[in-house]
């Protein structure tokens, strides 16, 4: 099915260990984002791409690294799994400048023990 | 430094009631204004944008929302909230003119409705 995916849905790790979450968008839009959601917070942008090979920070980045060598996926990954980062975290992807919609997937809820 | 508020964390109406959930930016500017929902374990999902034009707006489930720039204001309305409705709802903001794509969301407000 056309559309944004993410993986895992559901994902418990411990402090210290690496752990990826994929996104994976099938429209070919340019922007991609990966938020986090917090009570509190609401969503708060870790990192976003203009394109493959363009990346940069959002409000949030420290700890977190991404890619995106394919315009369909942008991994984001905690090298470093500490609790703070236990969170639900969102991929979104649009067509492009911040006018346009934002499409976001079903979110991947992190425990970090 | 620019920012959304959403002054209502959560909200209770009754089926059948109107409803309006207030949202106020700062911005140096009009910047681009949006509605999104989140039900419950899903991802969010665009109700309206505004970005020039008419200040009311429709959106899809019988939403609307009014500009106000005099207030900083973007309320989100609905005549008669139905169960289907509880959720979680977020404003955001986009700048105009920028080449980033980024949004600034409020902290969200969560509605619940009573049968």
């Amino acid at each position: 099915d056309a559309g944004i995916t993410q993986s895992p849905r559901y994902k418990i790790t411990e402090t210290g260990r690496q752990v990826t979450l994929m996104c994976h968008q099938t429209w070919s839009h340019s922007y991609m984002f990966w938020y986090r959601q917090d009570l509190g917070h609401g969503l708060r942008l870790i990192y976003y791409s203009a394109a493959a090979d363009i990346t940069d920070k959002g409000e949030v980045p420290d700890g977190y690294v991404v890619s995106r060598s394919k315009t369909e996926n942008f991994p984001l990954t905690l090298e470093s799994a500490t609790r703070s980062q236990t969170s639900v975290y969102f991929c979104a992807s649009s067509t492009g400048t911040s006018k346009e919609t934002q499409y976001f997937g079903p979110g991947t809820r992190l425990l970090v023990l | 430094a620019q920012s959304v508020t959403q002054p209502d964390i959560h909200i209770t109406v009754s089926e059948g009631a109107s409803l309006e959930l207030r949202c106020n930016y700062s911005y140096g500017a009009t910047p681009y204004l949006f509605w999104y929902v989140q039900s419950p374990g899903q991802g969010l999902q665009l109700l309206l944008k505004y970005f020039s034009g008419d200040t009311l707006v429709q959106g899809i489930k019988g939403f609307e929302a009014e500009f106000k720039r005099s207030q900083s204001s973007f309320n989100l309305r609905k005549p008669s909230v139905h169960w289907s409705d509880a959720a979680e709802y977020f404003c955001a903001v986009g700048a105009i003119g920028s080449n980033t794509g980024k949004l600034i969301f409020g902290q969200g407000t969560t509605l619940q409705v009573k049968p």
